[in-house]
């Protein structure tokens, strides 16, 4: 069975700093592999999603996130934050094959301080 | 750009009460998922439907739920007789054929009195 870990609950950073979010999981063959943003009372945004190729992927928003299949990590990283960042970040694994389900972790809550 | 719509945005019912919760899903995407997200937790997929008919669906999704296409832009939610415990979020997503990254509605807050 697939499934994501999200270390994190909450980490607070300061308003230009660096963030990275940690992300692990646990599949059998080959993951798709995605990360949401939910800010307060909203929907989920695709971040940006690793299918294959290059192991760092860029995504909306000046983030980006590095699939390293020997540790079953997807870390999120941007590495100068701004307040609009202060959000909910989830990490989900899909099976490859269309029409599957995602599997969401827990979630990390950023707080941003001025 | 396309969106997944969802209607309404916050539904109250009383317990006991059936519920139909609204997605207009991306015109050309094919798979049509439903996910919940009970407040301060993990989102959850619920079901997942293709070809008029559902794919997969977890252990949540019991005899209380169905899903429905009823035309060829809705895609619907059913819950019987509500309970306390199905309030959350319901979120609707889609994908189309060929990709596998699915686009999420702003979601159903469902609060069951």
């Amino acid at each position: 069975a697939q499934s994501v870990t999200q270390p994190d609950i909450h980490i607070t950073v300061s308003e230009g700093a660096s963030l990275e979010l940690r992300c692990n999981y646990s599949y059998g063959a080959t993951p798709y592999l995605f990360w949401y943003v939910q800010s307060p009372g909203q929907g989920l945004q695709l971040l940006l999603k690793y299918f294959s190729g290059d192991t760092l992927v860029q995504g909306i928003k000046g983030f980006e996130a590095e699939f390293k299949r020997s540790q079953s990590s997807f870390n999120l990283r941007k590495p100068s934050v701004h307040w609009s960042d202060a959000a909910e970040y989830f990490c989900a694994v899909g099976a490859q094959a269309a029409g599957n389900k995602l599997t969401f972790g827990g979630g990390t809550r950023v707080l941003v301080k001025p | 750009e396309p969106e997944v719509t969802q209607t309404p945005s916050h539904q109250v019912t009383q317990m006991g009460q059936e519920v139909i919760l609204r997605c207009v899903p991306i015109s050309n995407h094919l798979y049509f998922y439903w996910y919940r997200q009970i407040l301060g937790q993990k989102v959850e997929f619920l079901v997942s439907f293709y070809n008029n008919e559902i794919s997969e669906k977890s252990e949540i999704f019991d005899d209380q739920f169905s899903v429905e296409r009823p035309d060829g832009s809705n895609f619907t939610l059913k819950i019987r007789s509500t309970k306390l415990e199905d309030s959350a979020m319901y979120f609707c997503a889609s994908n189309p054929q060929g990709t596998y990254e699915q686009y999420f509605g702003p979601g159903t807050r469902l609060t069951v009195t």
